[in-house]
């Protein structure tokens, strides 16, 4: 079966500009989590999604990120004005019956 | 607040050396998971264990080996007669008992030289 997929794989984009980064969990899987991992460092929680609704969106740094899920699969995360800071690898996840999060191959996003 | 301390920033060995990586944790919540995820060059995290906080025996996988001790809070793995393809980020992580928010530590990397 297809693991977590993440798209783009490498984004490159300029300060200010907006972007999308969007999540394919595996099939069937509930639960849908964003990190953001920059360098040297480990993952860092930004959101979580049961269903379509956002769980825990605590780890969000600010108002300019913004995720949704609409139909309970897919998500796309959402950067507006982007910044250099926001540099980094975001990382995709997703949990089914167990407790374990499986995560995709990431998005490299780089801000110039 | 919950916190992971992976104190060895990078560790060398030659191969078939046994390794061991520390991780230390932090947490108000008598009940939680600990995990380690493996992270190679290709830059994918694989999950590697999952162990609640009620389960302090040890665990052994292949080479892999983990040693939970709830008196010092400590999640350590032990990879026996280690390879090259060992080679990767290591990662220690926390969370609550729901599993939902991970905590992770910053990572330690081991270099397997042959």
């Amino acid at each position: 079966g297809a693991g977590v997929s993440q798209t783009p794989s490498n984004k490159v984009t300029e300060k200010g500009k907006y972007v999308e980064l969007r999540c394919d969990p595996i099939s069937g899987h509930t639960a849908l989590y964003w990190y953001r991992q920059s360098l040297g460092q480990g993952p860092e929680f930004l959101i979580y999604f049961q269903g379509t609704g956002a769980a825990d969106d605590s780890g969000l740094p600010n108002d300019r990120f913004f995720a949704v899920r609409p139909e309970g699969s897919v998500s796309t995360l959402k950067i507006q004005r982007t910044e250099r800071g926001d540099s980094a690898v975001y990382l995709c996840a997703s949990r089914g019956g167990g407790n374990e999060q499986f995560f995709g191959p990431g998005t490299r996003l780089t801000v110039l | 607040a919950q916190k992971v301390t992976q104190a060895q920033t990078e560790i060398s060995v030659v191969e078939k050396e046994d390794v061991t990586l520390d991780c230390v944790y932090e947490t108000r919540d008598t009940t939680y998971y600990l995990f380690w995820y493996k992270q190679p060059p290709s830059g994918e995290l694989v999950f590697l264990i999952r162990r609640n906080s009620f389960d302090e025996q040890n665990e052994i996988s292949g080479r892999y080996s983990w040693n939970f001790q709830k008196s010092t809070s400590s999640f350590n793995f032990t990879i026996t007669a280690s390879q090259v393809v060992d080679s990767a980020v290591y990662f220690c992580a926390l969370s609550e008992f729901d599993g939902n928010k991970l905590v992770f530590g910053a990572g330690t990397i081991l270099r397997v030289k042959s």
